[in-house]
This record gives C-alpha cells, structure tokens and sequence, in this order.
C-alpha cells in the first residue's frame, strides 16, 4: 500500500533563515511522482513543486527545492529566505497509479516569525 | 477571480439528510476530483473523473455520489448525512487525469458540519 509520513508536526523559524521539513513515502511503483502542497491559515490549497521518480535532480522552484533520496524513500522540501507568508501547513504527496489518485501526509504547520 | 469555484463555502446539515455540493471549474481542465478533509486525517482522496468519466472511486459509502452534467462540473451528492461526514470537502481538477496528472488546483472548499 502507499503511504506518505510526515513526522514533524510543527516547525518554527525565525524569518530570512532556510527550513526543512521531512517526509518518506512507501510505494512498490517504480514509477511515481512527489508533490509539496501549502495550505494557508484561510484554508487556500495551492502547488508548490514536483519531483518526478526518475529524474535525478532535485526540483527547484523559486525558494522552494527539493531534497530527493530515493534510496530511502525521502523527499525533502527546503525553503530558503522565509518569509512570514510562509507561515503555513506544508503537505507532502504521492501519486503512482494511473487514476490521478493522490495520497497526502498530515502535514507540517511552519510558524515563521519576525 | 477563483478558478474553481464551489458552493456553499459554508453548510449546517442535520443528521440523516442530503446534501449537494456543487464543483465548477474554469481552467479548461479534462480531469477532476473530490476530496475530504477531516480533523486529524489527511487530506482524503474520494473521487476523480476524467472526460466526465468516473476513474476512481475510494469512498466507502454509496451515501457518496459524484455528478458530472458538464465537463467542467462535478457536484457531490451527500445521503444520509452522519456527524461523522462533517468536514471540509475541497473539489479539485488537473490538466489531465492518470499517472502523469501534474499539479492540482483546487477549490476553496466546502465546509459541511452535520449535526
């Protein structure tokens, strides 16, 4: 079965400094795609970024990049420069079948502060 | 202007009766989707429809029934609400549905609270 785990609950920063938040994934696909979603204190869901199973470098978008480990099952997000709009619940999520199916983790809430 | 919109944002049900939640989506997108987010749970998929043809379904109730009149709608028919169904329903769609679906937008969700 799939899973997604995200471990850490809650993170808080100071603003201007990088954070990582952790999340592993099982899957038997060879084949898979990893998602970071935010949703912000109204409630808005909005894509962040993507790593694909097969590409071996980590994706980067803006101020958001990826920690890809496939050996173990890891997909990192890194977010440097923090702002306090960063303030937020980061999801992670996985999708491998072909039925647009994804499966998210509970989420990380990062506080950054002034 | 919100691309996906969904109606109502807010809705108070009592116990046994039904309700629809209503998905359009204006990003010209072939596939969409329902899912529920609950206290504690992860966000949960329910439904995905692509071609307004149903794709996948992991709901366990047949209380549950998507409806697609338009490609670029899919409401959610709820039956026999239970307190456990309240929840924040987030209605969502992508380019296209299968493996390769890429990003998913979403809606700002429907907030249902069954007492």
């Amino acid at each position: 079965a799939q899973k997604v785990t995200q471990t850490q609950t809650s993170i808080s920063v100071v603003e201007k400094t990088t954070v990582t938040m952790d999340c592993v994934y099982e899957t038997r696909d060879s084949s898979y795609f990893l998602f970071w979603y935010k949703q912000t204190a109204s409630g808005e869901i909005v894509f962040l970024i993507r790593q694909d199973s097969y590409k071996k470098e980590n994706a980067t978008v803006g101020h958001y990049s990826l920690n890809f480990q496939k050996p173990k099952s890891s997909i990192g997000l890194i977010i440097t420069a923090t702002q306090i709009e960063d303030s937020a619940v980061y999801f992670c999520a996985l999708i491998t079948g072909n039925t647009g199916k994804l499966i998210f983790g509970l989420g990380t809430t990062l506080q950054v502060q002034p | 202007d919100p691309k996906i919109i969904q109606k109502p944002k807010y809705l108070v049900a009592v116990t046994g009766s039904e309700k629809i939640l209503i998905c359009e989506q204006y990003l010209g997108h072939n596939a969409m989707y329902w899912y529920r987010q609950s206290a504690k749970k992860p966000l949960e998929f329910m439904f995905s429809y692509s071609y307004q043809k149903l794709m996948d379904n992991q709901t366990a109730s047949s209380r549950f029934q998507p409806q697609s009149s338009k490609k670029n709608h899919l409401d959610l028919q709820i039956t026999a609400l239970k307190p456990d169904d309240s929840a924040t329903y987030f209605c969502a769609s992508s380019q296209d549905g299968g493996r390769d679906t890429g990003q998913l937008y979403f809606g700002e969700g429907s907030k249902l609270t069954v007492l």
